[in-house]
């Protein structure tokens, strides 16, 4: 138990253009839900925290105008990357975190992103 | 501001040779302190987490974490690794306020190459 799943895997878009990335606990109900960035060679960094039924938490100097977070149910959260430049390419990770496993966090698999 | 540590970035073993993984942390209050594994082309997995109670907490694989609060550590040890140990390990920590919080703080990372 305890699956997060994140679509796309992968996805090249052009620069200007919005993309929408999924996280979506499969076995589990989660209210909170957390999306990272990870540079190459570099750690998580956190960019958000996504809570069901209301706005997100976003971490200073992460644009919120940019990374729109979207948590409409207890299984899904979306991430969108809009007017997407280059220097938004990086690999793009969720979490979620579920309910009665204090503080634990299962990790999607990832979602990569080169903006071309 | 809280951070984390990992003092090795690249750490090559011969198979059956004895691991040990710096981890430090900076925050004066109660923290949750994990260590999470990932395979290449895999998601993060969790290795081990230490929340309270015995400082030397188990994991899976044989892994295991000791706890020094006196020396804001927590280092990641296998006796004799494998060649199916090569993979890339995050220390983090989520520090507590009061009551539960859920931002995890990681390191930059350990890349660990065994070699046969």
């Amino acid at each position: 138990g305890a699956v997060v799943s994140q679509h796309p895997s992968r996805v090249i878009c052009k620069s200007g253009t919005s993309v929408k990335i999924e996280c979506r606990s499969l076995d589990f109900q989660a209210t909170t839900m957390f999306w990272y960035r990870q540079f190459p060679k570099q750690s998580l960094m956190l960019m958000a925290t996504s809570n069901e039924g209301s706005k997100a938490t976003y971490e200073q100097g992460v644009e919120k105008d940019k990374f729109l977070i979207n948590h409409a149910s207890l299984t899904l959260s979306t991430l969108t990357v809009t007017s997407a430049h280059p220097e938004d390419s990086s690999f793009y990770i969720c979490s979620a975190r579920r309910e009665g496993f204090y503080n634990e966090q299962f990790f999607g698999p990832g979602t990569r992103l080169t903006v071309l | 501001a809280q951070s984390v540590s990992q003092h090795n970035h690249h750490v090559i073993l011969s198979e059956a040779a004895s691991l040990e993984l710096g981890c430090n942390y900076s925050y004066g209050g109660t923290v949750n302190l994990f260590w999470y594994v990932q395979y290449p082309g895999q998601h993060l997995q969790l290795l081990l987490k230490y929340f309270s109670g015995d400082p030397l907490v188990k994991g899976i694989k044989g892994f295991e974490a000791e706890f020094i609060k006196s020396k804001f550590s927590f280092n990641l040890r296998k006796p004799s690794v494998q060649w199916s140990d090569t993979a890339e390990y995050f220390c983090a920590v989520n520090a507590r306020y009061g009551g539960a919080t859920n931002k995890l703080i990681f390191g930059t990372g350990t890349l660990l190459a065994v070699q046969p």
